[in-house]
């Protein structure tokens, strides 16, 4: 089976752009969430969505946003970028579980954003 | 709030020596708690997990215990690889609100083993 993927796997923009990543989770995973990690703040989940929808949601500006699509697929949009959204970005897929969360999250290999 | 804490690295240690890295979490309700891995240019995996207090999580000659009475939940190997030179997440699921979990990550712990 393969595995979650992302591209492009590196992205270099400067500030004021805008960017849209993509995210192909597991096949039969239904759950995509989004995690942004740097070195100063490490991991932090930005959203996440299922069944199209996002279901949850972390403490970032409204310059992120995403969406699911009907194949489960994800798009992770950043609007008017600035210097310190430089960073990798992670994108999880899971299969839904208990209460429609699975504890097992799989890992995609990132997006390395610089915004210069 | 809800949060994870761990040892600060990085941890330098020689082929087959002695792995401990520390982590500590806040937390209201039954969380559950994970370690999770990450190679050079990769992303996270799953290491292991526990579901409820005084669980033991195993994997690959890892193992932790999910201790309540201390908040731990610390990762130990007994004889260490090159091979498992990486970062180390430990991380925290709860439940925000209805039915909505988060999954809180400490901040890694670089591991490099030499040999």
């Amino acid at each position: 089976k393969a595995g979650v993927t992302q591209t492009p796997r590196y992205l270099i923009k400067t500030r004021g752009q805008q960017v849209t990543l993509s995210c192909s989770p597991i096949s039969g995973h239904r759950s995509v969430s989004w995690y942004q990690q740097t070195p100063g703040q490490g991991l932090q989940f930005l959203f996440e969505y299922f069944s199209e929808t996002q279901r949850n949601k972390g403490n970032f500006p409204g310059r992120f946003s995403g969406r699911q699509f009907s194949n489960s697929r994800s798009e992770m949009n950043v609007s008017t970028l600035e210097l310190g959204d430089s960073a990798l970005y992670l994108c999880a897929s899971s299969f839904p579980g208990q209460g429609g969360w699975s504890y097992e999250q799989y890992f995609g290999p990132g997006t390395r954003l610089t915004v210069t | 709030g809800n949060s994870v804490t761990q040892m600060e690295g990085p941890v330098t240690l020689s082929e087959e020596a002695f792995l401990t890295i520390n982590c500590t979490y806040t937390a209201t309700g039954y969380p559950s708690l994970f370690w999770y891995v990450q190679y050079p240019g990769e992303g996270l995996q799953l290491l292991l997990k526990a579901t409820k207090a005084d669980d033991k999580g195993s994997n690959k000659g890892f193992e932790a215990t999910y201790r309540k009475e201390t908040t731990s939940f610390h990762l130990e190997k007994g004889s260490v690889q090159v091979s498992d030179s990486a970062v180390y997440f430990c991380a925290l699921l709860w439940l925000s609100g209805g039915s909505n979990y988060k999954l809180t990550f400490g901040k890694g712990t670089l591991l490099t083993v030499n040999p």
